[in-house]
């Protein structure tokens, strides 16, 4: 079993919908989380981190289910721009590891 | 801006030979990263460092290897090169939450 797992997707949606990506992690004892965004032939840049309490950076949301072991991110507004492979990134407990999921790829239409 | 760089940006080189594929940052972070990635696949962890004189191997086996003799610099070495090989190499370096990327080496070994 992978250590981080996500639906790669495509998800399509037209402009303006909201979306969200679910990812799992299978280390309970998993100490940081994070969202970071890779566009096509481009490396990944940190989205946002994810706290337990739940946290919001405009359009983007992201939650955290330490019981579940599981991570979403939810964009609403959908932007053209938004078109985006997002990475589930997980720190695994006593690590300096950062291990990334492979990836939920967003196709945002007009 | 990140300040993480990389050299060479692409490669080609035959089987067999010796490569050194350099990454150097200026942030003074401690923890450095190499990952290998396949075009549309997750990024797998190789090597990690987390400082100098500091080096684990990651989660995908590789037959390359690192070293961190000093803080900014964290070169990775193949010493005979093989088709298997060819992918893109992403180094990234790390203090607190976001990891910070550099633009990747593209190898084509043939």
């Amino acid at each position: 079993r992978k250590e981080v797992e996500q639906d790669p997707g495509p998800f399509n949606v037209p402009e303006g919908a909201t979306v969200a990506f679910n990812c799992t992690y299978s280390n309970s004892a998993s100490q940081s989380f994070f969202w970071y965004r890779q566009d096509c032939r481009k490396e990944p840049k940190l989205l946002m981190s994810v706290y337990s309490s739940g946290n919001e950076d405009g359009r983007f949301t992201a939650q955290l289910n330490r019981a579940s072991q599981y991570i979403s991110l939810l964009i609403r507004d959908s932007k053209l721009s938004d078109s985006a492979t997002y990475l589930c990134v997980v720190n695994p407990s006593n690590t300096g590891k950062l291990i990334f999921g492979q990836g939920t790829t967003l196709q945002v239409k007009p | 801006e990140a300040d993480i760089y990389q050299t060479p940006r692409y490669l080609v080189i035959g089987t067999g030979k010796k490569i050194t594929l350099e990454c150097s940052q200026t942030m003074g972070h401690d923890k450095m990263y190499w990952y290998q990635q396949d075009p549309g696949m997750e990024l797998h962890l190789i090597h990690y460092s987390y400082g100098v004189n500091s080096t684990e191997k990651g989660d995908l086996s590789s037959e390359s290897t690192v070293s961190r003799i000093r803080t900014e610099h964290f070169p990775l070495t193949l010493e005979s090169a093989r088709p298997s090989h060819t992918s893109q190499y992403l180094c990234a370096s790390r203090q607190g939450a976001e990891a910070f990327f550099g633009q990747g080496t593209r190898l084509t070994v043939v």
